[in-house]
């Protein structure tokens, strides 16, 4: 079992829809959780940041993290066709080092 | 304020042969790493760096070496390049303030070992 799953998609919504985006985790050590939006041919940029559980809003984008089911989720409200992109989950715990799931495509069409 | 560069944005290589990826970084961060991003695999830690004269394995670490001479620069090397190391490769580096830790990317280099 990989330490971070997520759904690969791709994930096609008409714009304005709700987006839902999730991993799942093993590691009950991890503390930090991270959402990074990727462009095709670009580097990842980072979007949301949380730490423990909880959710955190910014925008169209919110985060959310259950710690007791080891599960996170960032959700886009209004999508746009500029959310595009593939969407990468990444997590770490009180070191230096992140762990990243394999990331979901979205296409959000006009 | 450049952020982090990688070159060279593409190459391709033989079997054998040898190269070094560059990157560099104008924050003045003290952690960088280097990723491979292959399909369904996301992105994974190959070797990282907590500041210059350190460095140590990540998750995928055989066939490359790295160092850390200055806080700006950290290239990883291709010791003999084999056709498993065909991947896109990120540098990151990142910083940490009040328990925020923020990691920012390279555009990648594309590499293709024939």
């Amino acid at each position: 079992q990989k330490e971070v799953e997520q759904d690969p998609g791709p994930l096609s919504v008409p714009e304005g829809a709700i987006v839902s985006l999730n991993c799942t985790y093993s590691n009950s050590a991890f503390q930090y959780f991270m959402w990074y939006r990727q462009y095709s041919r670009k580097g990842p940029e980072l979007l949301m940041y949380t730490y423990s559980s909880g959710n955190k809003e910014d925008g169209r984008f919110t985060a959310q993290v259950d710690k007791s089911s080891k599960y996170i989720s960032l959700f886009i409200r209004d999508s746009q066709p500029s959310d595009s992109a593939t969407y990468l989950c990444a997590m770490k715990d009180y070191g230096q080092n992140f762990v990243f799931g394999p990331g979901t495509r979205l296409s959000v069409l006009p | 304020n450049a952020g982090v560069t990688q070159t060279p944005k593409f190459q391709v290589l033989k079997t054998g042969q040898s190269m070094t990826l560059q990157c560099a970084q104008d924050m003045n961060h003290e952690y960088m790493s280097w990723y491979r991003q292959d399909p369904g695999m996301g992105l994974r830690l190959i070797h990282y760096s907590v500041g210059a004269g350190i460095t140590d394995q990540g998750e995928v670490p055989n066939g490359y070496n790295v160092s850390r001479s200055t806080t700006e620069d950290f290239p990883l090397r291709l010791l003999s390049a084999a056709p498993s190391q065909t991947s896109v490769y990120f540098c990151a580096s990142s910083y940490s303030r009040q328990g925020v830790y923020e990691q920012y990317f390279g555009p990648g280099t594309r590499l293709t070992v024939t």
